[in-house]
């Protein structure tokens, strides 16, 4: 089974328009966290935001939240405001168990496209 | 967040010759580095968990003596990539733990290798 699941391959999104890329997860390790990531053409991964399992609230970092629903297994990740420059691939990814050091699981993507 | 440099960026090299390819951590230490590699339009797939010190830790399929890893301080690994070949023609990037709350993986700009 897939561990980390994004079904969008491609959004596209009015500028000043916001977002919402899905992502839902899988895993039995009740520590865990989960990470978004830009990867625009140039193809360095820009890291986003970050959630943990044991986080009461929601991540939030500038224009990027992640609505955390953790009964669903999901992590979206929103983006207000778009701007040209969000245009961009994003992935999320999960850290299964505590500690550092821990290899991360990389979904399949989305390119998201920002309309001007 | 902290900064992680890759080097070279880009590599054309003829078949049968090796490639280093070497990333470091710019303003922390970091144990633990991993290697990953990226098709066009595809997410990353990990090779490789670098780890300083000792032997990296190769994922199924990915063949040890074709991807050399060395992690010989706390701010540097290596990938040799040798007797390369147009199927090793690919987008190789690394990334470095940045121990904390988050436990972030930092990515490196990553290395555009062609093998001609």
């Amino acid at each position: 089974a897939q561990k980390i699941t994004q079904t969008q391959p491609g959004m596209f999104v009015q500028e000043k328009e916001a977002v919402t890329l899905d992502c839902t997860y899988d895993t039995s390790d009740p520590s865990y966290g989960l990470f978004w990531y830009k990867q625009p053409s140039s193809g360095e991964m820009i890291f986003l935001i970050y959630q943990g399992s044991y986080d009461q609230q929601n991540a939030t970092e500038g224009r990027y939240s992640l609505n955390f629903q953790k009964a669903r297994k999901s992590a979206n990740l929103v983006i207000s405001a778009s701007q040209l420059g969000d245009s961009a691939m994003y992935f999320c990814a999960m850290r299964e168990g505590p500690g550092s050091a821990r290899q991360l699981t990389f979904g399949s993507g989305t390119q998201l496209t920002v309309l001007p | 967040g902290a900064v992680v440099s890759q080097h070279p960026s880009r590599v054309i090299c003829k078949s049968g010759t090796s490639v280093k390819i070497e990333c470091r951590s710019l303003d922390f230490q970091a144990t633990t580095m991993f290697w990953y590699r990226q098709f066009p339009k595809q997410s990353l797939m990990l090779m490789a968990t670098s780890n300083e010190g000792s032997k990296a830790t190769y994922e199924q399929g990915v063949e040890k003596d074709k991807f050399l890893i060395n992690h010989a301080s706390l701010t540097l690994s290596t990938l040799t990539v040798t007797s390369a070949h147009p199927e090793d023609s690919s987008f190789y990037i690394c990334s470095a733990y940045e121990t904390g709350y988050t436990d972030t993986q930092y990515f490196g700009p990553g290395t555009r290798l062609t093998v001609l």
